[in-house]
Order: C-alpha cells, then sequence, then structure tokens
C-alpha cells in the first residue's frame, strides 16, 4: 500500500519570503500522480498544483512550483512571494494510474504567514 | 465553487442515530469519492462510485454504505453513530475519462455526534 509522510507539521514564513514544504512517499509503482491540496480555514480542499510521475520536468502554476525527485521519492511544494491568503494547511497527496483513483494523503503542514 | 454540492453543511445528531450525506457531482463527472476527515486519522479514502457501480473501497466501516443513483448523485449513510464518527465528510468528483487525474471536491458535510 501506498504511504505519504509529512514530516513537518507546522511551518511559519515571512510574507513575501519563500518557503518549501515536504512531502516523501512510498510506492512500487513506476507510474503515478502526485497533488498538493491547500485548506484554508474554510476547509475547503483546494487543488493548487499536480505532476505526472512519467513527466521529468517539475510542475509549475504561478508561485507554486514542485521538486519532483522520483529516485528518493520526494515531492516538495515551494511557495515564492509568500502572501498572507496562502495561509492553510497543505495536504501532499498519490493517486494511482491503474487500479483504484483514490487519493492517499499526507497528515499535513500548518503554514503560516507573518506580516 | 468546485461544482460539486454536498448537503447538508452540518449536521448535529445524537449516538446511535442514522444519517445520510447527499453529494451531486460536477455535471459530467461519472466518479463520485467520499473521504473522512478527522482530528486522528487525517484525510482517509472511504469509498468510490463511478456511473453507478462500486468501483473502490478504503477504510469505510460496516456501518456506513453509500450508493449513486442513475443521475449520478451520491449517498453516504452513517448509521448505529458513534462519537468518533465526528468527522468532516468530503465528497469528491472526476471526470467521466477514466484517467481523468484532478478530484474536484465539494464543501464537506460537518457531522457531530452527541
Amino acid at each position: 500500500a501506498q504511504t505519504v509522510t509529512q514530516s513537518q507539521p507546522e511551518m511559519s514564513v515571512q510574507e513575501a519570503e519563500t518557503v518549501t514544504l515536504s512531502c516523501t512517499y512510498d510506492t512500487s509503482e513506476s507510474d503515478y500522480y502526485l497533488f498538493w491540496y491547500k485548506q484554508p480555514p474554510s476547509r475547503q480542499m483546494i487543488l493548487v498544483i499536480r505532476q505526472e510521475a512519467y513527466k521529468q520536468q517539475n510542475a509549475t502554476e504561478n508561485r507554486f512550483s514542485v521538486n519532483f525527485q522520483k529516485a528518493a521519492k520526494s515531492f516538495s511544494l515551494k511557495i515564492s512571494d509568500s502572501q498572507l491568503g496562502d495561509a492553510a494547511m497543505y495536504f501532499c497527496a498519490y493517486r494511482s494510474i491503474q487500479g483504484a483513483q483514490k487519493l492517499v494523503f499526507g497528515q499535513g503542514t500548518r503554514l503560516t504567514i507573518n506580516p | 465553487d468546485s461544482g460539486v454540492t454536498q448537503t447538508p453543511k452540518h449536521l448535529i445528531t445524537a449516538t446511535g442515530q442514522r444519517v445520510t450525506l447527499r453529494c451531486s457531482p460536477r455535471s459530467g463527472d461519472l466518479s463520485v469519492y467520499w473521504y473522512q476527515q478527522s482530528l486522528d486519522q487525517g484525510l482517509q479514502f472511504l469509498i468510490q462510485y463511478y456511473n453507478g457501480e462500486e468501483r473502490a473501497k478504503g477504510n469505510i466501516l460496516e456501518r456506513f454504505s453509500a450508493q449513486q443513483f442513475p443521475d449520478l448523485h451520491s449517498e453516504l449513510n452513517l448509521s448505529s453513530l458513534e462519537l468518533g464518527d465526528s468527522a468532516l465528510y468530503f465528497c469528491a468528483s472526476s471526470g467521466g475519462d477514466e484517467d481523468s487525474n484532478e478530484q474536484f471536491f465539494g464543501p464537506g458535510t460537518r457531522l457531530t455526534v452527541l
């Protein structure tokens, strides 16, 4: 079974600075998807960024980018120019390509933005 | 707005009772997923339906059941409720393409069991 680990329960960063959230996963599959979801105080789950394992290029969405290290099974999220609205819980998630399409989530990292 | 709707938003009930949570997927999405978010267990997958058929099961208790109707909406039934069932229950949907990789989440139903 696949597992996802987020080793940082909490992180904080100064507004306008850069922060990196860590995620590692365990799988025996060669093809899969990885995601970062944001959960603000409203509790809505919002997709931030996705990465297909077969793509070597790291995904980027505006101020959000990932560092995908397939061999190391690492998938970190970098937030540049942090804004107050980035404050939220961030969840790393794994999804198989074959078989069950369920998302397997990490425990989450609570990100605080200091003005 | 993800396009996925869930009702009710909040539900307060007593132990031993039975409740039904409802989910309407995005227009055109055939897959519906149910997840439970609790303080001690985090976000856990419960069950997936695809076009009316059960596709995958996760850590869903025998007291819980779900179904997906011909109009593709889904219901999650929770019975013999216990205090530990208090959680945020999310429904998510994804596209008709089986390989569609993005799941769109509804706003959740907050269940409180007293």
